[in-house]
């Protein structure tokens, strides 16, 4: 079965340019977080959805961040303007509505500001 | 607020010994589930044991299993026999039964293993 897949894997670009990173959850999973991951600060919950609908965005640094679930199966997590700041891992997970399930990671996108 | 504490920066161990790595937490809930995450070089998160806070077993999978102590909101891991593939980061991690279904992750440990 297909896990979840994020991309780019990569993506290096200038400050001041827009970044889009994408996620396809995996197929059935109700509920589909975006996770930062940063020597200083470690892994952190940016936001989620459940049944394509954010429920939490506390953790989105500020206005330079968005994200959009348009259907089930795919997400997207934008930052316009970028800042050199903003260079982490970030990680798509997955997972289904019963309440003792697992949250499935992909394989995340190392971005970098420059 | 939940938090999760791993005070082991890094550990070592020799091939084929047993090695434990130490979490701790704090929540008032009385509900919750347990999770240890292995984060190998290629930067996966892999799913490595779960606990469940109702469930006073310890849970095990294979080589790996767990020291779940409760009243002193501690969740150790144990791998025996342990093997070159298992050098990693290790993450703890907390969630609440029912609502907000973010994890909540500690700082991680670095595992490293001595041929």
């Amino acid at each position: 079965d297909a896990g979840v897949i994020q991309s780019p894997r990569h993506e290096v670009t200038e400050m001041g340019q827009e970044v889009t990173l994408r996620c396809k959850p995996i197929s059935g999973h109700d509920y589909l977080f975006w996770y930062r991951q940063t020597m200083m600060r470690g892994l952190e919950l940016l936001i989620y959805f459940n049944n394509n609908v954010p429920i939490d965005d506390s953790g989105m640094p500020e206005d330079r961040f968005s994200a959009k679930m348009p259907n089930a199966s795919f997400s997207t997590l934008k930052i316009q303007p970028s800042e050199p700041r903003d260079s982490a891992v970030y990680f798509c997970a997955s997972s289904l509505q019963l309440y003792n399930q697992p949250q499935h990671f992909g394989d995340g996108t190392r971005l970098s500001i420059l | 607020a939940q938090t999760v504490t791993q005070s082991q920066p890094e550990m070592s161990v020799q091939e084929a010994e047993t090695v434990t790595l130490s979490c701790t937490y704090d929540t008032s809930e009385s509900d919750y589930y347990l999770f240890w995450y292995k984060q190998p070089p290629s930067r996966q998160m892999i799913l490595v044991i779960r606990q469940e806070a109702y469930k006073q077993q310890n849970a095990t999978e294979n080589r790996f299993s767990v020291n779940f102590q409760k009243a002193a909101k501690s969740f150790s891991l144990k791998i025996s026999d342990s093997q070159l593939g298992d050098a990693a980061m290790y993450f703890c991690a907390y969630r609440v039964s029912q609502g907000a279904q973010k994890l909540v992750f500690g700082q991680g440990t670095r595992l490293t293993i001595n041929p």
